[in-house]
């Protein structure tokens, strides 16, 4: 099976933009989060996708929101853009046995840098 | 919500050598912890896992143990080889409730194994 992938791979935006990231889960896998990742504050949950519904969301401000189609894929939306927002963004997808999340699997990351 | 500690932050080996990486958790309702590798510039990648209801679980040089008491989980490398260097991150999740499917990490561990 393809493994998760995310476009685009780098992205440059300049303060006040917005942006939208995407992310195409393992074939079968319902399940999609999406993390942060900064050096300073490591990985950090932004929110979760099942079935088109937001199950869990982090501690981030409005900005940040996402959405999942029929197909499972996810997006990731980020309005007005801060210079704090550069960071890598990663998705993970994971199957649902029994109610219980399986393993997630990591796209690659999308490397968002703000100007 | 749950809290993930990682220590040690850095961790410098001779080849051959074993390496440990402890992490606690805070969250009693914790019962998967999962162990992510990642390499300078790519995607974190599950090495190894374990679930509540076992206490150690061991792939080949690699092993994780877990004291649910204590609420605190291992990862063990043994004969250490340069390519092992990365970055390793601990995390922990639950399979119920308002955050199902989310993972804790902690903050990483940067281990270098000189040959």
């Amino acid at each position: 099976k393809a493994g998760v992938t995310q476009t685009p791979r780098y992205l440059i935006k300049t303060r006040g933009q917005q942006v939208t990231l995407s992310c195409s889960p393992i074939s079968g896998h319902r399940s999609v989060s999406w993390y942060q990742q900064t050096p300073g504050q490591g990985l950090q949950f932004l929110f979760e996708y099942f079935s088109e519904t937001q199950r869990n969301k982090g501690n981030f401000p409005g900005r940040f929101s996402g959405r999942q189609f029929s197909n499972s894929r996810s997006e990731m939306n980020v309005s007005t853009l801060e210079l704090g927002d550069s960071a890598l963004y990663l998705c993970a997808s994971s199957s649902m046995t029994s109610g219980r999340t399986d393993t997630q699997y990591f796209g690659p990351g999308t490397r968002l840098t703000v100007l | 919500g749950e809290n993930v500690e990682q220590h040690p932050s850095t961790l410098s080996v001779q080849e051959g050598d074993s390496a440990v990486i402890k992490c606690t958790y805070s969250d009693s309702a914790s019962n998967y912890f999962p162990w992510y590798k990642q390499e300078l510039g790519k995607r974190p990648q599950l090495i190894i896992d374990i679930r509540s209801n076992v206490g150690e679980k061991k792939d080949q040089r690699i092993a994780v143990t877990l004291n649910k008491t204590a609420k605190h989980f291992s990862l063990h490398i043994t004969e250490t080889q340069p390519e092992d260097s990365a970055v390793y991150f601990c995390a922990a999740r639950t399979d119920r409730g308002s955050t199902l499917g989310r993972l804790y990490f902690g903050r990483g561990t940067q281990l270098t194994v000189w040959p």
